[in-house]
């Protein structure tokens, strides 16, 4: 069965310094992979996807993500991040796009000033 | 504008009450999604629709009905069998070929 594991549950930043949140994943085959960003009692709402090709992701709001076949990981990063990127941040994985997705626990971004 | 409508954004439900959340989307999305978000937990599916008049159960389906009659509409039944209902519900849709499952703003579940 497939499944996503996000090791930190807060993470405390300083706001301009760099961000990396973890995300690795058990799947058959190489999976579709997605990170998503959530405000306070909102949707969700897509930061970036990978599906094949360049392991190196560009995604909205200054973020990336790595795709690591060997370490099964999907971590995003931030060089500096602001303020407004506080928030929860969930690392999804799916056979197919058309799929439900398989979702981890989330991380909790703190910024501090 | 094209979205994901839920509603109501609040429901309450009594001990052995029945009640039905709202999914409605313009994006002429094949297929419909509904997730269910307690704290600590993240997303789990519950049941998922890729065309009409077709659904399959997701991860944790018990207790809950769905219906797909229209392309556009993906109501969710939380029926009296689902004892811990209070949850933050989120439905999703997505175009057939596309890439990216969209997301509405969620309904927040509490029983009285």
């Amino acid at each position: 069965a497939q499944s996503v594991t996000q090791p930190d549950i807060h993470i405390t930043v300083s706001e301009g310094a760099s961000l990396e949140l973890r995300c690795n994943y058990s799947y058959g085959a190489t999976p579709y992979l997605f990170w998503y960003v959530q405000s306070p009692g909102q949707g969700l709402q897509l930061l970036l996807k990978y599906f094949s090709g360049d392991t190196l992701v560009q995604g909205i709001k200054g973020f990336e993500a790595e795709f690591k076949r060997s370490q099964s990981s999907f971590n995003l990063r931030k060089p500096s991040v602001h303020w407004s990127d506080a928030a929860e941040y969930f690392c999804a994985v799916g056979r197919y796009s058309a799929d439900g997705l398989t979702f981890g626990k989330g991380t909790h971004l703190i910024i501090q000033p | 504008d094209g979205g994901i409508t839920q509603s109501p954004k609040y429901l309450f439900r009594k001990e052995g009450q029945n009640v039905t959340l709202s999914c409605e989307q313009n994006l002429n999305h094949d297929a419909m999604y509904w997730y269910r978000q307690d704290p600590g937990q993240g997303l789990r599916l519950i049941y998922y629709s890729q065309i009409v008049n077709d659904f399959q159960k997701g991860d944790i389906a018990e207790g809950y009905s769905v219906s797909r009659e229209k392309k556009e509409s993906f109501p969710l039944t939380v029926t009296s069998a689902q004892k811990n209902p209070t949850a933050f519900y989120l439905c999703a849709s997505h175009q057939q070929g596309g890439e990216t499952q969209y997301f509405g703003p969620g309904t927040r579940l509490l029983v009285l």
